[in-house]
């Protein structure tokens, strides 16, 4: 059972443009949403997060969108550069099992390659 | 900045060997994680921990898996008996509070042969 989605296993962007990135998800009680960018042999980094009260969170090239209603969000990046190719992961955090966990349920991640 | 430590790098082992991986999280936070990336896969979740007990645990951690914090500072995972499938990447988490990030060690590669 997949609660978190992203439907998109790859995605190629040239540099410079806007890079979209999707993240679909099924349970409710998830309130806050996290976006870690990960290379390969390395811990995923954070990159940025956003709270169920909110709708959009950004900083700096990155931005956050979340609809409540579709249960979706997305992470921006403009303008994308050859340094943001990597695996990103979508991964949401709630009090599924009460207190004392709030483990983060990750997504499969999209790989972003930014062309030159 | 405060990071969080894992060791050793990168772990061979015999089937069936007992091995420990080893993580320092960052001083001040309260819970702690073990996930774990299979090769081109996803990365699971397996254990948490607060308030020095388990707070939860994926079907992947079995009884062959095992977590303490003995000394308040290491964050230690225990497989038993190893099998070829625990081979991954497995990374130790920590987190201040419930809506703060988590930050992640940069993996132990395990390798079962």
């Amino acid at each position: 059972d997949q609660q978190v989605k992203q439907n998109s296993p790859s995605l190629s962007v040239q540099e410079g443009r806007i890079s979209i990135l999707n993240c679909d998800y099924t349970n409710s009680m998830f309130d806050y949403f996290l976006w870690y960018k990960k290379y390969p042999a390395e811990g995923p980094t954070f990159l940025i997060s956003i709270s169920s009260i909110k709708d959009k969170n950004e900083d700096g090239r990155f931005t956050v969108f979340l609809n409540k209603s579709a249960k979706h969000l997305s992470l921006h990046i403009v303008p994308s550069q050859p340094g943001d190719s990597a695996v990103y992961f979508c991964a949401a955090s709630g009090a599924l099992s009460g207190a004392g966990s709030y483990q983060l349920t990750f997504g499969k991640g999209t790989k972003l390659s930014v062309i030159p | 900045e405060p990071e969080v430590t894992q060791t050793p790098s990168h772990q061979v082992t015999q089937m069936g060997q007992e091995v420990i991986l080893r993580c320092v999280p960052i001083s001040n936070h309260l819970y702690f994680y073990w996930y774990r990336q299979i090769l081109g896969q996803k990365v699971e979740f397996l254990v948490s921990f607060y308030n020095n007990e388990i707070s939860e645990k994926s079907e992947i951690f079995d009884d062959q898996f095992s977590v303490e914090r003995p000394d308040g500072s290491n964050f230690t995972l225990k497989i038993r008996s190893t099998k070829l499938e625990d081979s991954a990447m497995y990374f130790c988490a920590s987190r201040l509070g419930q809506g703060s990030e988590a930050f992640f060690g940069q993996g132990t590669r395990l390798t079962v042969v």
